[in-house]
């Protein structure tokens, strides 16, 4: 796979309910990224963890980094319908010069 | 709260021709990328710039693409010769600290180029 592979590709959940979404990436990375867009429009940076940082928390936002498997893992609680957009991993190496490396994102919808 | 602002929000444009798409980046930022989406793909790198330079580019970023940041405000992406496979969403993006370690990177709601 690719680096910044997200799971599931789409996930439809009821309202209230938590959403959990995973990515995997290759190489040796400096953090990873979460992101959110909503259908045509821009990317809305969400959370950032560090490769030293293991869990990191905003508001209703869980984020984990396994550096060990490559990994990491968003978390909404309490879902809400505005929730509904798709929702990118993304990776920045060293000595990329700021290069960010998107995976192909994950569909949350999330209905009423 | 400050924005990345993007124009034109759409282009269409004949093979062939020459597009330069804008973007003003958050004043206090010092690094500059652009970033393009094809409809249904995924987000992909094509260059970073730093202190009037190239810092990193991809291999989608040939010699037809260039950027420029001709003041101290605007930063464009100029496509010399457009093809029918340029056609995609194009987004920059700027941030305070290289890999956006501050606050991540801040995108504006992109560039949709359409050639015909």
């Amino acid at each position: 796979s690719q680096q910044g592979e997200e799971d599931p590709q789409a996930l439809s959940i009821q309202e209230g309910e938590n959403a959990t979404m995973n990515c995997s990436y290759k190489t040796s990375i400096n953090n990873l990224q979460w992101y959110r867009q909503n259908s045509g429009r821009g990317l809305v940076h969400l959370i950032l963890i560090r490769s030293n940082e293991r869990e990191k928390h905003s508001g209703r936002l869980r984020v984990t980094l396994d550096t060990s498997k490559k990994s990491s893992s968003l978390l909404i609680t309490a879902s809400r319908a505005a929730d509904t957009a798709s929702y990118f991993c993304a990776t920045a190496g060293y000595n990329q010069g700021g290069k960010l490396i998107f995976g192909q994102g994950t569909e949350l919808s999330v209905k009423p | 709260e400050p924005e990345v602002t993007q124009t034109p929000s759409h282009q269409v444009t004949q093979m062939g021709q020459e597009v330069i798409l804008r973007c003003v980046p958050i004043s206090n930022h010092l690094y500059f990328y652009w970033y393009r989406q094809i409809l249904g793909q995924k987000v992909e790198f094509l260059v970073s710039f730093y202190n009037n330079e190239i810092s990193e580019k991809s291999e989608i970023f040939d010699d037809q693409f260039s950027v420029e940041r001709p003041d101290g405000s605007n930063f464009t992406l100029k496509i010399r010769s457009t093809k029918l496979e340029d056609s995609a969403m194009y987004f920059c993006a700027s941030s305070e600290a290289l890999t956006g370690m501050k606050e991540g990177y801040t995108f504006g709601s992109g560039t949709r180029l359409t050639v015909v």
